[in-house]
């Protein structure tokens, strides 16, 4: 099945500063690259996808980018503010397995 | 719409006792999934239907039962608890071609 590597597991940066989170996927079926966003005690909600046909994706401050051939995808925030402090998941979607892989997750603290 | 719905919100357990954790959705989602979120690690996958009369097992099903009889409510039976399903349970629901998942708030459950 999927497997969904992603790093670092912490990340602190100063607000305004640009933050960078990688993942690698190992399924070359997956097709659907969400990334999503949890606060503490909240559910996790999407903030961003890319398709496998697309090399990169914008909105406003968050990008995300995929490399196809090297299997992983990064999530780019600009101008971080402290309100971006929250875990991010990224995970991999496989038509044929028809599931969600998460993976484990950074925890992205914004510095004031 | 009022999304995915997931009841109830706390339970606190004892071991070796059952209980059911509701989820229904109205957006007509013919996946279906239910995960666990241990304290400050990743989702992990237990059940999913791909529609009414449907169900596999996850990553981690042990402990626990599914059923799908309708298109609209997934419920999460546990049996005999055990201090090691004490987590946070999150119900999500997709249209499966798309891969996109809308989460529930999640019901935190204590196993004591």
């Amino acid at each position: 099945g999927e497997n969904v590597e992603q790093h670092p597991s912490t990340l602190s940066v100063q607000e305004g500063d640009s933050a960078v989170i990688k993942c690698t996927y190992s399924d070359s079926a997956s097709n659907y690259f969400p990334w999503y966003k949890q606060e503490l005690g909240k559910r996790p909600q999407l903030i961003i996808d890319i398709r496998s046909n697309v090399g990169e994706k914008k909105d406003q401050r968050i990008a995300v980018t995929l490399n196809k051939t090297a299997k992983h995808f990064s999530l780019h925030i600009t101008e971080t503010q402290p309100e971006d402090s929250a875990v991010y998941f990224c995970a991999g979607w496989s038509g044929s397995a028809r599931q969600l892989t998460f993976g484990s997750g950074t925890q992205l603290t914004v510095l004031p | 719409n009022a999304g995915v719905t997931q009841t109830p919100k706390f339970r606190i357990l004892k071991i070796g006792q059952s209980m059911t954790l509701q989820c229904t959705q109205d957006m007509n989602h013919n996946y279906m999934y239910w995960y666990r979120q241990d304290p400050g690690m990743g989702l992990k996958l237990i059940y999913y239907s791909v529609g009414a009369g449907i169900t596999d097992k996850g990553e981690v099903p042990n402990g626990y039962n599914v059923s799908r009889s309708t298109t609209e409510d997934f419920p999460l039976r546990l049996e005999l608890a055990a201090p090691s399903q004490t987590s946070v349970y999150f119900c999500a629901g997709g249209q499966g071609n798309t891969g996109e998942l809308f989460f529930g708030e999640g019901s935190r459950l204590t196993v004591l």
